[in-house]
């Protein structure tokens, strides 16, 4: 299996633009989060779905954050318009324990490589 | 609330040198613990996982550590090599229901020649 696929992996772009990240999780797996990291919060779960369902979206910052997976295979993380606030890696991740809480109560977390984005 | 503390925050060790890392927890009630490794520029990858029964548990020249009773955990890296440099990340879950998982903010070790 190649993994979780994340696209772009690396994204600049100027303050009110719009910006759209992109998760393939791994074939089977039911569980998708969202985290994005910095170096002064670490890892912050942003959304978690379960059987491609918005399950906790707690996390999301505000509104103009937005995440959606229409199908088991594929998943967006939207920031319209973003700021230079936003600028972290965002990481997707994936996981195959049935009934998963929005971060693995028993199961690995298996993340793609992050998408790092700089809004100037 | 739910809280997950590393320490050092950072380290630099000699090639061959072993090195110990620190996460202490208050995530309750308490089902697992995992050690991650992040390398530079990449996604984390699990280590090891620790349930409140075990209390060692070796992958290759890494060994944790858990004593549930002190809500401690170690990580332990033996003969260090250059890759090890990375990001160690104690990531803790809570049991029953809905709970979601607590990220310590990761030591990073350094290892040098």
């Amino acid at each position: 299996d190649a993994g979780v696929i994340q696209s772009p992996r690396h994204e600049v772009t100027e303050m009110g633009q719009e910006v759209t990240l992109r998760c393939k999780p791994i074939s089977g797996h039911n569980s998708l989060f969202w985290y994005r990291q910095t170096m002064m919060r670490g890892l912050e779960l942003l959304i978690y779905f379960n059987n491609n369902v918005p399950i906790d979206d707690s996390g999301m910052p505000e509104d103009r954050f937005s995440a959606k997976m229409p199908n088991a295979s594929f998943s967006t993380l939207k920031i319209q318009p973003s700021e230079p606030r936003d600028s972290a890696v965002y990481f997707c991740a994936s996981s195959s324990r049935k009934g998963l809480a929005g971060g693995a109560n028993t199961g690995e977390l298996f993340f793609g490589e992050g998408s790092r984005l700089t809004v100037l | 609330k739910n809280q997950v503390e590393q320490s050092p925050q950072s380290l630099i060790i000699l090639e061959g040198k072993n090195c110990t890392l620190q996460c202490n927890y208050t995530v309750s009630p308490f089902s697992n613990l995992r050690w991650y490794k992040q390398d530079t520029g990449r996604g984390p990858v699990s280590l090891t996982i620790m349930t409140f029964s075990e209390n060692t548990k070796s992958n290759g020249r890494y060994t944790a550590t858990l004593d549930a009773d002190t809500k401690q955990s170690s990580l332990h890296i033996t003969a260090s090599q250059l890759s090890d440099s990375a990001s160690y990340i104690c990531v803790v879950s809570a049991a029953g229901g809905y709970q979601k998982v607590t990220f310590g903010t990761g030591t990073k070790l350094q290892v040098i020649p």
